[in-house]
């Protein structure tokens, strides 16, 4: 079946470090690949997507980029602030229905 | 209003008592999705609405779970005889239109079966 798996968390990081949250699918047929984030006490917003194969999705310095060979959509972003602290979800779309999505990681960042 | 709205937004009801959950889509938005996301757990899809096709109830984890949406205005989900593994944020979402992706997630209800 379809599934994204995401690396669990919580992630801890100082401000300015490097960030990386590693995600992976599995996926009949070629699905678009989303990066949705959580705020405390906000509702998801999407943060980036990509809907092919080598494509990089960014958005407020972030970037993920669809990497079919590995299936995977890794969440990076060179330098974290503390106001990024915040639940990250991976998720998958197939032909324009319903979302698959991982079980979250919560970022934490201290200044 | 600009965005998805949710109604309650948190909700406590005692074991066996049927509650029911509201969401207002985004104006012309045609599909409408529920999720559900149980504590320390990613989010579950429960139904899907697209326009006045049948909904994809293929999430709904018992008969205990139903859901209507009238053309493509609000969508109730109820959840009859609740039970405590009930207990989860129910988070609606609305999408324009088939040929896009974009979901746009309401801020959710906390439901907290004792």
């Amino acid at each position: 079946g379809n599934s994204v798996t995401q690396m669990e968390g919580p992630v801890t990081l100082s401000e300015e470090a490097f960030l990386t949250i590693n995600c992976t699918y599995t996926a009949t047929g070629y699905p678009s690949l989303f990066w949705y984030v959580q705020y405390p006490g906000e509702g998801l917003q999407l943060l980036l997507k990509a809907t092919k194969a080598d494509d990089k999705g960014s958005n407020k310095g972030f970037e993920a980029t669809y990497r079919k060979e590995t299936t995977s959509f890794h969440l990076e972003k060179g330098s974290v602030q503390v106001s990024d602290s915040a639940v990250y979800f991976c998720a998958l779309i197939l032909n324009t229905d319903k979302l698959i999505f991982g079980t979250g990681t919560r970022l934490q960042v201290f200044p | 209003g600009a965005g998805v709205s949710q109604s309650p937004s948190n909700k406590v009801t005692e074991k066996g008592k049927d509650v029911e959950l509201r969401c207002d889509p985004i104006s012309g938005h045609t599909a409408l999705y529920w999720y559900r996301q149980r504590l320390g757990q990613g989010l579950e899809f429960l139904i899907y609405f697209q326009g006045n096709s049948a909904p994809d109830k293929s999430g709904l984890p018992s008969d205990r779970f139903s859901a209507e949406r009238t053309g493509e205005s609000v969508s109730t989900l109820t959840i009859q005889r609740t039970q405590q593994e009930d207990s989860a944020v129910y988070l609606c979402a609305s999408r324009r239109a088939v040929t896009t992706y974009e979901q746009y997630f309401g801020p959710g209800t906390r439901l907290t079966v004792t």
